[in-house]
């Protein structure tokens, strides 16, 4: 199957800093890739679709000026997490899917993120 | 509201017998509902897809049923193994076109030796 790296896998960041989560498709070319969002115990909430060349498509209830996405090339997402804070904490995980003409719709996920803010 | 449910409590079983998990939905007509499986601290893995057209789907020891007058998948595992153990999630794709997976809060499945 295809393969999706997520960079870090963990991470401990400071209350008001910054941190950056890059997510690679590796043996293919993602023009979509979408950012999930796991708290313990809980299902996958998807926070935005992160569109090569243009605008990320957040969700409702998600604040785009503190996720910031970026989608520069066919293969690497990033999602900063902006003047984090301890209620940021959580699992994010990205995924992508084939191009349309070889994809029947299965998602492809990286290994997940672990953010915690102190 | 619309809604996937799975069933949250955990599902145990004995090596040996077949696992059957449930998912529901309601006010959705997906083209295909997809089950994967998560392990703790890791992404998830896609395992099946079925289409609304088809009623059953197999893969080794996995199978897939799809009754959309019910709204309802099957998702079982024969012959289960303790490394079968991990979370189940199924998923939809509710905004057709856009190619986001909504999930289910997925159930966890405990095989015991």
């Amino acid at each position: 199957g295809a393969v999706v790296s997520q960079h870090p896998s963990r991470v401990i960041c400071k209350s008001g800093t910054s941190v950056k989560i890059e997510c690679r498709s590796l043996d293919f070319q993602a023009t979509t890739m979408f950012w999930y969002r796991q708290f313990p115990k809980q299902s996958l909430m998807l926070m935005a679709t992160s569109n090569e060349g243009s605008k990320a498509t957040y969700e409702q209830g998600v604040e785009k000026d503190k996720f910031l996405i970026n989608h520069a090339s066919l293969t690497l997402s990033t999602l900063t997490v902006t003047s984090a804070h301890p209620e940021d904490s959580s699992f994010y995980i990205c995924s992508a899917n084939r191009a349309l003409t070889t994809s029947t719709g299965e998602l492809f996920f990286g290994e997940g993120s672990r953010l915690t803010v102190l | 509201s619309q809604k996937i449910e799975q069933n949250s409590e955990a599902l145990n079983i004995q090596e040996g017998k077949t696992a059957t998990l449930t998912c529901n939905y309601t006010n959705y007509s997906p083209a295909y509902l997809q089950w994967y499986r998560q392990d703790p601290g890791r992404g998830p893995v896609f395992l099946l897809l079925i289409r609304e057209n088809e009623k059953e789907k197999r893969k080794e020891r996995l199978k897939v049923t799809f009754d959309t007058t019910l709204k309802q998948s099957l998702f079982h595992i024969t012959a289960s193994q303790p490394a079968d153990s991990a979370t189940y999630l199924c998923a939809l794709d509710i905004n057709t076109g856009r190619r986001a997976l909504t999930f289910g809060s997925g159930t966890r499945l405990q095989v015991q030796p």
